[in-house]
């Protein structure tokens, strides 16, 4: 079981770029969490997607979006970058409605916004 | 809305010793999850122990330990016996447990790095 992946591992962006970042679950796992961790802060999260729905949304603006694919796996969208922007991004994934399971997480992607 | 609060954003102990991270909450609910998370340089959360709110034994994974105190609304870790491995941030996080679309947002402390003296 290859677990949460996630890809780029890095990536350079100038401002007002627009990124893609990716993530593939957890084998069995059908939904999927975005958090966005700054440099020495906690996670913060972003939004969830179940059923290739946005079903959660954290407090980030409409620059930030997502999709989820049909075999689950989701993308995250960020458009006109800002240098606040910079972080490390964490995929998560989880069984819907399963409460008594945990989410497992990616090794993220580590975006830098120039 | 909840809030995660962890005070200690560096601790350091020797190898072999004990030592206590503090975590305190800040809900309304009565019925959710309490989590440690350890992230290494390797940036993967790792899930280190987890307590459900409902229950009043506090929950113990080998050397890691909790000491939930749901009245105060804490929730410390313990490690004990520590190793040179458990070097790393260690986080405190909440999900509230009424509601399936709400199951894992996650609400997260600050962090507190953990450093192992050898």
């Amino acid at each position: 079981d290859a677990g949460v992946t996630q890809s780029p591992t890095h990536l350079i962006k100038t401002r007002g770029q627009q990124v893609t970042l990716r993530c593939s679950p957890k084998s069995g796992h059908d939904t999927v969490s975005w958090y966005q961790q700054a440099l020495g802060q906690g996670p913060q999260f972003i939004f969830q997607y179940y059923e290739e729905e946005e079903r959660q949304r954290g407090n980030f603006p409409d620059r930030f979006s997502g999709h989820q694919f049909p075999n689950y796996s989701s993308e995250l969208n960020v458009n006109a970058l800002l240098l606040g922007d910079s972080a490390l991004y964490l995929c998560a994934s989880s069984p819907f409605g399963r409460v008594n399971t945990e989410a497992f997480f990616g090794q993220g992607t580590r975006l830098t916004v120039v | 809305a909840q809030t995660v609060t962890q005070s200690q954003p560096e601790m350091s102990v020797q190898e072999a010793e004990t030592v206590t991270l503090s975590c305190t909450y800040d809900t309304s609910e009565s019925d959710y999850y309490l989590f440690w998370y350890k992230q290494p340089p390797s940036r993967q959360m790792i899930l280190v122990i987890r307590q459900e709110a409902y229950k009043q034994q506090n929950a113990t994974e080998n050397r890691f330990s909790v000491n939930f105190q749901k009245a105060a609304k804490s929730f410390s870790l313990k490690i004990s016996d520590s190793q040179l491995g458990d070097a790393a941030m260690y986080f405190c996080a909440y999900r509230s447990a009424g509601r399936m679309d709400s199951n894992y947002q996650l609400i997260w402390g600050a962090g507190t790095k953990l450093i192992i003296k050898p």
